[in-house]
């Protein structure tokens, strides 16, 4: 069985300032990575994916996130985020046509 | 494309009534899966079709739940009867066969059981 772990439950960052949302997993096969974004009362929406080669991988809204097989990570990164990104971020992982799902990280921007 | 469809939006129902979702997956997507949000659980799989059949239903928490889906194009959730610990949100997500996995989901249906 696979499972998702996303430390971080809640990230308050100034707008404009960095940030980094952490998640790890454990699988014992191979893996597909995503991260998910979930807007208030909205579905989520696929914001990036990891599924072979280049291990550093980029949203069209800036958003990049690296595949570390040896950390088992695939933290998610901006340098510089905006109000429009307050939401909820879900990392999950791929296997058999099935995404297990982290139980999410909210980000909020301060102004 | 309209994306997945989902109705309806918000349901408030009495414990002991029968509940049906319903859920339009995206035109041409293989596979079909129930998902459930709740604060406490996160978000969990309920089951998966892929070309109308069921292969996956491990995550149906038990008998009072049931899907299906009749065809490419229609699926139902139905619990009954509903209980208060019923109340989530639950999602609908479609995927296209052969994408790694790349799930469109439904803007949910909110569930209050009281």
């Amino acid at each position: 069985a696979q499972s998702v772990t996303q430390l971080d439950s809640q990230v308050p960052v100034f707008e404009e300032a960095p940030v980094e949302l952490r998640c790890n997993y454990s699988s014992s096969v191979s893996v597909y990575l995503f991260w998910y974004v979930q807007y208030p009362n909205q579905g989520l929406q696929l914001l990036l994916k990891y599924l072979s080669g280049s291990t550093l991988v980029e949203s069209i809204n800036g958003f990049e996130a690296e595949f570390n097989k040896s950390q088992t990570s695939f933290h998610l990164r901006k340098p510089s985020v905006h109000i429009s990104d307050t939401a909820e971020y879900f990392c999950a992982v791929g296997v058999s046509e099935k995404l297990t799902f982290g139980t999410g990280t909210r980000l909020t921007i301060i102004p | 494309d309209a994306g997945v469809i989902q109705s309806p939006r918000h349901e408030v129902t009495e414990m002991g009534q029968e509940v049906t979702l319903r859920c339009k997956p995206i035109s041409g997507h293989n596979s079909l899966f129930w998902y459930r949000q709740t604060m406490m659980r996160g978000l969990e799989l309920l089951i998966y079709f892929n070309n109308n059949v069921p292969i996956d239903d491990s995550g149906m928490p038990e008998d009072r739940f049931s899907a299906k889906m009749p065809n490419a194009s229609f699926s139902t959730l139905k619990i009954q009867p509903s209980e208060p610990r019923d109340s989530a949100v639950y999602f609908c997500a479609s995927s296209p066969s052969g994408t790694s996995y790349e799930q469109y989901f439904g803007p949910g249906t909110r569930l209050t059981v009281t």
